[in-house]
């Protein structure tokens, strides 16, 4: 069974950072892109972040770009969202999500979301 | 990247049809047969209904149904049911560069 659990949320105050991680099982990690997706509270899904199997190619959307790194430990079977000068703006629920195949580009496995709150 | 536009809104009866419009622009909806649609009930993750515009995963119902034409997609439910009752989402790719993936702005929909 594919799982997705992440961790790492909790309260930052803003210009701060945070390290999310998304421990996958269930499935050869390896193989898959994987990528974040967040939602504010009480509003829409947005995409944030992918990154390729072997970890050398990532995207970004534009309201993190600068400020968000992705990574992968693919020995560890663990997805990284480095989160660096948190705004207001940033605090949602952020879900960690696998594709399909190895490079799809729909998500049928999303894990729990963890919620980053960005306050002082 | 803008969100792509979904009605705020939209209610049925139980046995019902509804559809559910998802307008984006050239660059994104017009351009790739890459829509998706997520179902997602209060304080949970979303669920994939549709892929590739009008392909359902195994698991979900035939009553939902998706289709394209131009820039905008659609995803139709037929035969309503009260566990339909939850926030839909379209999705699209948005290209290879940095436009990566845009979310429509989301539709509550209300089985009356």
């Amino acid at each position: 069974e594919v799982q997705l659990v992440e961790s790492g949320g909790g309260l930052v105050q803003p210009g701060g950072s945070l390290r999310l991680s998304c421990a996958a099982s269930g499935f050869t990690f390896s193989s898959y892109w994987m990528h974040w997706v967040r939602q504010a509270p009480g509003k829409g899904l947005v995409w944030v972040s992918r990154i390729n199997s072997d970890g050398s190619s990532t995207s970004y959307a534009d309201s993190v770009k600068g400020r968000f790194t992705i990574s992968r430990d693919n020995a560890k079977n663990t997805l990284y969202l480095q989160m660096n000068s948190l705004r207001a703006e940033d605090t949602a629920v952020y879900y960690c999500a696998r594709g399909q195949g190895s490079g799809s580009y729909w998500w049928v496995y999303w894990g729990q979301g963890t919620l980053v709150t960005v306050s002082s | 990247q803008s969100a792509l536009t979904q009605p705020a809104s939209v209610s049925g009866s139980p046995g019902q049809s509804i559809t559910i419009s998802c307008t984006g622009t050239s660059s994104d909806v017009g351009s790739y047969n890459l829509v998706s649609w997520y179902q997602q009930h209060p304080g949970k993750a979303p669920k994939l209904m549709i892929y590739e515009g009008s392909k359902r995963p195994s698991g979900v119902s035939n009553r939902f149904s998706g289709s394209k034409s131009g820039n905008t997609a659609s995803l139709t439910i037929s035969g309503l049911q009260a566990e339909d009752e939850a926030d839909y989402y379209c999705c699209s790719y948005a290209g290879s560069s940095t436009l990566g993936y845009v979310f429509g702005t989301g539709t509550k929909v209300t089985v009356l």
